[in-house]
């Protein structure tokens, strides 16, 4: 079975742009979870879709949003982007959301 | 709110010595358990999990992790480490009742060869 990929790897933003991120879940899942990955914060979690279903939201601003396609894969878009959103943004997919969690490699975003 | 606590930010060990790394969670109602490494250069990937039955859980790579439910503790302990250990090692909660994970800010475990 293929992983969990994420695109694209890396991107440059400027302050005050938008950015989508994009993520397939392993076939068959039907539950993906975004997280922010920072040095200082460890893992922040960002919202979870189970088909096409936003059920759980971190405390993060509304600024960042998500959505969940019909075939289970998932875009994270974060708009007006500010210097603090530079982070490793992580996919993860599971069959329930209950379950463990299987990783995609990360989007690392750098805003200047 | 569930939150989770690992008590150690940065372990440095020789090689043979043994391991344990402390994880608290607060959350009253049922919850799964998980432990999560992130070796360098590649993804988080499952430790070893806890959902219910034998409080005494092992995943690979020879760990082991003991789940205390009056202590909310869920701490992952190795008898011998190799300098291949070195990683970043996250605990997670998962609330049953609505899905929802939270980690742990993760604890970097340096092996010294």
């Amino acid at each position: 079975k293929a992983g969990v990929t994420q695109t694209p790897r890396y991107l440059i933003k400027t302050r005050g742009q938008q950015v989508t991120l994009s993520c397939s879940p392993i076939s068959g899942h039907r539950s993906v979870s975004w997280y922010q990955q920072t040095p200082g914060q460890g893992l922040q979690f960002l919202f979870e879709y189970f088909s096409e279903t936003q059920r759980n939201k971190g405390n993060f601003p509304g600024r960042f949003s998500g959505r969940q396609f019909s075939n289970s894969r998932s875009e994270m878009n974060v708009s007006t982007l500010e210097l603090g959103d530079s982070a490793l943004y992580l996919c993860a997919s599971s069959q329930k959301d209950t379950n463990e969690q299987f990783f995609g490699p990360g989007t690392r975003l750098t805003v200047l | 709110a569930q939150s989770v606590s690992q008590h150690n930010h940065h372990v440095i060990l020789s090689e043979a010595a043994s391991l344990e790394l402390g994880c608290n969670y607060s959350y009253g109602g049922t919850v799964n358990l998980f432990w999560y490494v992130q070796y360098p250069g590649q993804h988080l990937q499952l430790l070893l999990k806890y959902f219910s039955g034998d409080p005494l859980v092992k995943g690979i790579k020879g760990f082991e992790a003991e789940f205390i439910k009056s202590k909310f503790s869920f701490n992952l302990r190795k008898p011998s480490v190799q300098w291949s250990d070195t990683a970043e090692y996250f605990c997670a909660v998962t609330n049953t009742n609505a899905g929802k994970s939270t980690f742990g800010d993760g604890t970097t475990l340096t092996v010294k060869p």
